[in-house]
């Protein structure tokens, strides 16, 4: 089968950084993506990696290491407006190509 | 260039009732895609439409149904709905389909079921 593991919840500083991790299992797929949702908000776009390694866009970057189905999305200099939740996704392969998506983390920021 | 509009964005309704949902994409967007999401699970995948037809279908019984016009609008209908049905229903427009590409997600319409 396919599935996604990441935390449910995980809790930063203001300023700090913090990774989300995500695993997958599943037997073939083209990429991992991250979406950010804020509260009551439409998931928005943050990354896709198609390749192993690491990609930056500003303050986030996104990871991914195939042979261990393992990827990650590190958020640096957090600010409060981070606060959201964040999903990743996995564009697999399979009869039917689909987007499989995690069950969120949700990222609590402290002050 | 407007983003993916959501109507309603709100609806309550009881059981047996049945809903018919809408989605208009980005303009130039030939894939809708539509997701259930609920409290700790994440975004369930219902299906995916691309040129008017059907390309794609999740896990969901044959109550959830929808169809896409020729201007890439799209409507997803649940009928005989249940107490479990309540969730908030998101559309996703891309380009063209491609699993890769990025998803331009709609706010959502929270549906209750009372």
């Amino acid at each position: 089968g396919q599935s996604l593991e990441q935390p449910s919840e995980v809790t930063a500083v203001e300023g700090a950084i913090v990774q989300i991790n995500c695993t997958y299992q599943t037997s073939g797929f083209y990429g991992l993506s991250w979406y950010q949702q804020h509260d009551g908000g439409a998931p928005t776009f943050l990354s896709y990696n198609a390749l192993d390694g690491l990609e930056e866009t500003g303050r986030f970057s996104s990871f991914l290491s195939r042979s261990d189905s393992y990827g990650y999305l590190l958020l640096q200099e957090l600010q409060m407006k981070d606060s959201a939740s964040y999903f990743c996704a996995v564009a697999a392969m399979g009869r039917d190509d689909k987007i499989i998506f995690g069950k969120g983390t949700r990222l609590h920021i402290l002050p | 260039k407007a983003g993916v509009t959501q109507t309603p964005r709100y609806l309550i309704k009881t059981r047996g009732q049945q809903v018919t949902l809408s989605c208009s994409p980005i303009s130039g967007h030939r894939s809708v895609s539509w997701y259930q999401q609920t409290p700790g699970q994440g975004l369930q995948f219902l299906f995916e439409y691309f040129s008017e037809t059907q390309r794609n279908k999740g896990n969901f019984p044959g109550r959830f149904s929808g169809r896409q016009f020729s201007n890439s609008r799209s409507e997803m209908n649940v009928s005989t709905l249940e107490l479990g049905d309540s969730a908030l229903y998101l559309c996703a427009s891309s380009l063209n389909g491609g699993v890769s590409e990025k998803l331009f997600f709609g706010s959502g319409t929270q549906l209750s079921v009372l």
